[in-house]
């Protein structure tokens, strides 16, 4: 099936510093979302793309569609200590958000 | 807006048992989808309903997994009999429609072990 590749798996920076993710595909995807997942929590909605080359911020994150529409990725400028947490990619095939596919997640870890 | 609620948080059962779970999705949502998450890995979609109806079953391993939606609103999934492999969070989420503009809203999920 449709796999999502992110990366980096897992990233320990400084507070302070800007962080960059990605996420690409062998398909061609509709929508790319972003997701955060906390501890104990299901993943929460960051940011959605609809077109190919969009950028979209959201506060201190910052997301693209890719023009090939295979690939993603997520910034996240002066990181602080409760951006810890599991970043997810997602796309969508179809207008059908249901069918969502999810990549392998990125863990980021803040030190203070 | 109260969010999507799912019961219970934890369960643990040894293989071969029954278990179930019950998801409580916004209110209006037409839409809801089981997904389960191993650990280290993303959410994968088990089924997805549109009132109470079956958009998407396709990943559902039908042999052990059944999930239903009768009135439109709640929804349980269970799994009959769990192995080993079952070990996961099972979440529930909701959305309004079923167009990449309704975005979902997830449940914090029931994390399951099965020893």
């Amino acid at each position: 099936g449709q796999q999502l590749n992110q990366s980096p798996q897992s990233m320990f920076i400084q507070e302070g510093e800007d962080v960059s993710m990605n996420c690409t595909s062998s398909s061609i995807f509709n929508t790319w979302l972003w997701y955060k997942q906390d501890p104990g929590e299901g993943p929460v909605l960051l940011i959605a793309l609809y077109k190919a080359g969009e950028l979209t911020s959201n506060g201190r994150l910052t997301a693209q569609f890719g023009i090939t529409r295979k690939d993603s990725f997520l910034n996240i400028s002066a990181s602080i200590p409760s951006d810890v947490g599991i970043y997810f990619c997602a796309g969508a095939l179809s207008s059908n958000t249901g069918k969502l596919i999810f990549g392998q997640g990125t863990t980021l870890q803040v030190k203070p | 807006e109260a969010g999507v609620a799912q019961s219970p948080r934890y369960k643990i059962i040894e293989k071969r048992q029954s278990v179930a779970f019950w998801c409580n999705p916004i209110s209006g949502h037409a839409t809801l989808y089981w997904y389960q998450q191993i650990l280290g890995q993303g959410p994968k979609l088990l089924i997805q309903f549109q009132n109470n109806g079956v958009v998407d079953d396709s990943q559902l391993p039908k042999d052990r997994f059944s999930a239903e939606r009768l009135k439109g609103v709640d929804s349980t999934l269970k799994i009959q009999p769990a192995k080993l492999e079952d070990s996961a969070v099972y979440l529930c989420a909701s959305s309004l429609g079923d167009s990449t503009n309704s975005p979902l809203h997830f449940g914090n999920g029931t994390r399951l072990t099965v020893t």
